[in-house]
């Protein structure tokens, strides 16, 4: 997994409570985003950071915030987690010296929502 | 509308054969279309990348040819082994700025059986 790890795995959660999603990555690359799947869906883009304290949000970012205060770290938080954020989140990093920005994803974080 | 299709939704075939994934995409301009396989419970993981330019592009039994002018691409498999069971995401790209948007497909599923 192009040395991309997400924590935790797996987590199950109840309604109301925040959630932070953790994507450490050991390859320096500038930029790294926060994607969920979803069945009927393909990957949507939730917030993306294109280096340390520089976010921006995506096309489902509602509910979600993330920060990225080092190169290798970027979290995910859910602030108040609702049933529609049942998902599997995936990490993926990029950089611009990568030929075609080339994405390589984490292994993926299985959230549910009670 | 999902501005990336593929078909079919879902592909059963025996180990051996060969298979042919769709992909049409109404994003435009685009910088590359890429091909990922994505192993259940896994990350997606990268198979091919085409920019514009290009119209075909091998990796092993994998061969994805791009038409861009009908805005097709094609992900071909070549005797197929029962590893080859996943689900198969078509990426369309777009570079803006220092950044890529990238489009994802639902994706096809494929089963290879003995």
């Amino acid at each position: 997994d192009a040395g991309i790890t997400q924590s935790p795995r797996h987590k199950v959660t109840e309604t109301g409570t925040p959630v932070t999603l953790r994507c450490h990555q050991t390859e320096n690359h500038r930029y790294m985003y926060w994607y969920r799947q979803d069945p009927g869906h393909g990957l949507r883009l939730i917030h993306y950071s294109y280096g340390v304290k520089d976010t921006d949000k995506g096309e489902v970012s509602d509910g979600y915030s993330v920060s990225r205060s080092k190169t290798e770290d970027f979290l995910l938080t859910l602030e108040s987690a609702t049933s529609s954020q049942t998902s599997v989140y995936f990490c993926a990093i990029s950089d611009p010296d990568l030929s075609n920005y080339e994405q390589y994803f984490g292994p993926g974080t299985r959230l549910t929502v009670t | 509308k999902n501005q990336v299709e593929q078909s079919p939704q879902s592909l059963i075939i025996l180990e051996g054969k060969n298979c042919t994934l769709q992909c049409n995409y109404t994003v435009s301009p685009f910088s590359n279309l890429r091909w990922y396989k994505q192993d259940t419970g896994r990350g997606p993981v990268s198979l091919t990348i085409m920019t514009f330019s290009e119209n075909t592009k091998s990796n092993g039994r994998y061969t994805a040819t791009l038409d861009a002018d009908t805005k097709q691409s094609s992900l071909h498999i070549t005797a197929s082994q029962l590893s080859d069971s996943a689900s198969y995401i078509c990426v369309v790209s777009q570079t803006r700025g220092g950044y890529q948007k990238v489009t994802f497909g639902i994706g096809t599923k494929l089963q290879v059986i003995p």
